[in-house]
């Protein structure tokens, strides 16, 4: 139980294209979900949590404008990274929670390369 | 601004022996402490959580948490060569609503066959 799913796993793209990673709980409904990205040789840094129905509450530091978040089901979130530079190079994963208090489980992540 | 600090290592410990992973946290206010294993490449993987104080056993795995001294420990028994991976430590307040999680910046275990 509590498999999290995401997709794609790998996305290499040209500066100035928009990318959109999806995040699915497949067998438990998540209310939240959280978006991380993780640099080279960096530990996990908390991007954004994303609420279904409702707008995402975005960290510090983190442009709402350019990575926007989609909560459109219990099952499902969307990251789309909006004109993608180089410096959005990372590893982004997504994860979710089974229940209030309940560990987080996390997707395999998306590597991005922005050339 | 939450912190959770770690020896980033590498640690190495030979095969069977016991490794022991530390680290602390600055949030007096921090609930819930999780252990994760990160495979290089890979994302996070769980490995034990623990909310109170004292030890919690789960196979070779014992997470311990000592709230008064904002640390928590994770101790592998009968360390094998899967087990070389970066431990992540992560803590969150958990104050009735969802919150994501802060992260240590992981220590890098290498079993030694």
């Amino acid at each position: 139980g509590a498999v999290v799913s995401q997709h794609p796993s790998w996305v290499i793209c040209k500066s100035g294209t928009s990318v959109k990673i999806e995040c699915r709980s497949l067998d438990f409904q998540a209310t939240t979900m959280f978006w991380y990205r993780q640099f080279p040789k960096q530990s996990l840094m908390l991007m954004a949590t994303s609420n279904e129905g409702s707008k995402a509450t975005y960290e510090q530091g983190v442009e709402k404008d350019k990575f926007l978040i989609n909560h459109a089901s219990l099952t499902l979130s969307t990251l789309t990274v909006t004109s993608a530079h180089p410096e959005d190079s990372s590893f982004y994963i997504c994860s979710a929670q089974t229940g209030p208090n309940q560990p987080q489980h996390f997707g395999d992540g998306t590597r991005l390369s922005i050339l | 601004q939450k912190e959770v600090e770690q020896n980033s290592g590498p640690l190495s410990v030979p095969e069977g022996a016991i490794a022991s992973l530390n680290c602390t946290y600055s949030d007096r206010g921090s609930q819930s402490f999780f252990w994760y294993r990160q495979y290089s490449g890979k994302s996070p993987e769980l490995i034990m959580f623990i909310y109170s104080n004292g030890d919690k056993e789960d196979g070779r795995f014992t997470a311990q948490l000592n709230k008064a001294s904002q640390y928590v420990s994770l101790l592998i028994r009968d360390s094998q060569p899967s087990d070389s991976a970066t431990y992540l430590c992560a803590v969150n307040d958990y104050g009735g609503g969802a919150d994501g999680l802060t992260f240590g910046k992981g220590t890098h275990l290498i079993i030694q066959p």
